[in-house]
């Protein structure tokens, strides 16, 4: 069964770090881009970062450059988000998202189609 | 960063009812957008990409249709398990940015 599940979320104080891990299956983990999004309570959703297959390109949300990295160990089939410096903004369900990417009419899409369950980030003294 | 922008915010509609959100973004994107359901504590679940392509075991009555800067999600007949938000995602250039969401209620 193609499946990500992540781990890793709490309640940290801010200034404080925290690293989420999703682990995938059923899928080779190494082909493909992979994506966390976030949704902060009530609130819609919020693109945080992407890496590619190999590691080597990533892109990260304006408000989370320098404090947060995306990592993956393809060994281990496994996605991470390192966060320092954490906020009370930052508060939030973390969703990690495969992506496609999808070779359509000549023109690469991405398409999320699989996510986690997400795992809840809690940024307060 | 793209702004993307939803219409309605939300909206009440019965079973078998026609509904049709729309999204307009900030800038010229093409056809890089992507639209997503999302039910009460649950992951979002991708429903459209490429502004038109339908994701596989998606229900033929949603249809995304649009391009540059103007796109539409359409359901063609509501039913009870598409009382949900819906979100626009543009992936045409870095961030990626949702829309604000559509919430669909129950009339």
């Amino acid at each position: 069964e193609v499946q990500l599940v992540e781990s890793g979320g709490g309640l940290v104080q801010p200034g404080g770090s925290l690293r989420l891990s999703c682990a995938a299956s059923g899928f080779t983990f190494s082909t493909y881009w992979m994506n966390w999004v976030r949704q902060a309570p009530g609130k819609g959703l919020e693109w945080v970062a992407n890496i590619k297959g190999d590691g080597i390109i990533k892109h990260y949300v304006d408000p989370v450059k320098g404090r947060f990295t995306i990592s993956r160990d393809n060994a281990k089939n496994s996605l991470y988000l390192q966060m320092n410096s954490l906020r009370a903004e930052d508060t939030a369900v973390y969703f990690c998202a495969r992506d496609a990417d999808i070779l359509y009419d000549s023109n690469w899409y991405d398409a999320y189609d699989i996510w986690g369950q997400g795992t809840m980030v809690t940024v307060s003294s | 960063a793209i702004q993307m922008t939803q219409s309605p915010s939300s909206l009440s509609a019965s079973v078998g009812d026609r509904v049709i959100i729309t999204c307009r973004a900030s800038q010229d994107i093409r056809y890089e957008l992507g639209w997503y359901q999302q039910r009460p504590g649950t992951a979002p679940k991708l429903l459209i990409y490429a502004a038109s392509s339908l994701e596989s075991g998606v229900p033929s009555r949603f249809s995304g249709s649009g391009s540059g800067t103007d796109f539409t999600l359409t359901i063609s007949s509501l039913q009870p398990e598409d009382f949900a938000t819906y979100y626009c995602l543009q992936d045409y250039n870095y961030p990626r940015t949702f829309g604000q969401g559509t919430k669909v209620e129950i009339k």
